[in-house]
């Protein structure tokens, strides 16, 4: 089946610190990968995507590239803010037939000025 | 102007007692989605309606029914609730399927099953 795991949270950093959030798949076809990002007392929003293999999703200072050969997608920045403080789901999607976001199981983000 | 709304935000009541969660989207997308969000964060998906038509029925309880009068509403009826239904239910709408695209979800709804 197709599943996403990520690294088990939650994660406490410090303002302007390096972030990795680890995130692998199993897929039985060619996913879409997602992260998405919940702010408190919000919904999910898109974070950033990769569509296909060595493909590079970034948005507000966040990477991710996705890696066949290890079924990765992990999420970088290379300095957080106070602001980053939520929780991130790592998805996939396969594009044939109906559309359904497998979800990881979160990790929670917290950064202390 | 909000694209994905749910209501209510907030939803306390008794074991046994049916309700429901009203959705509408303005995006004018195709696609709509239920997930349920649990204590530790956990989502899944329960349906998915494109057009009106169910898609995506992912073993849910038949005492959840989910109906859709047209592709900007997406409503959750839920009979004789059970304390296992304590959960955030979230709403989300996308483009049409096969598009691998984005979804917008809503701010959550949060039902407490006493």
């Amino acid at each position: 089946g197709n599943s996403v795991t990520q690294m088990e949270g939650p994660v406490t950093l410090s303002e302007e610190a390096f972030l990795t959030i680890n995130c692998t798949y199993t897929a039985t076809g060619y996913p879409s990968l997602f992260w998405y990002v919940q702010y408190p007392g919000e919904g999910l929003q898109l974070l950033l995507k990769a569509t296909k293999a060595d493909d590079k999703g970034s948005n507000k200072g966040f990477e991710a590239t996705y890696r066949k050969e290890t079924t990765s997608f992990h999420l970088e920045k290379g300095s957080v803010q106070v602001s980053d403080s939520a929780v991130y789901f790592c998805a996939l999607t396969l594009i044939q037939g109906a559309q359904k976001l497998v979800f990881g199981q979160g990790t929670r983000l917290t950064i202390n000025p | 102007d909000t694209a994905v709304s749910q209501t209510p935000k907030y939803l306390v009541t008794q074991m046994g007692n049916d309700k429901s969660i009203k959705c509408e989207q303005n995006l004018g997308h195709d696609t709509m989605y239920w997930y349920k969000q649990d204590s530790k964060k956990f989502l899944k998906i329960m349906f998915s309606y494109n057009n009106k038509e169910l898609i995506i029925n992912e073993t849910v309880p038949n005492r959840f029914s989910p109906k859709s009068p047209d592709k900007a509403h997406l409503n959750l009826h839920i009979n004789s609730l059970e304390l296992g239904d304590s959960a955030v239910y979230f709403c989300a709408s996308s483009r049409p399927l096969g598009t691998g695209g984005e979804l917008f979800f809503g701010e959550g709804s949060r039902l407490t099953v006493l």
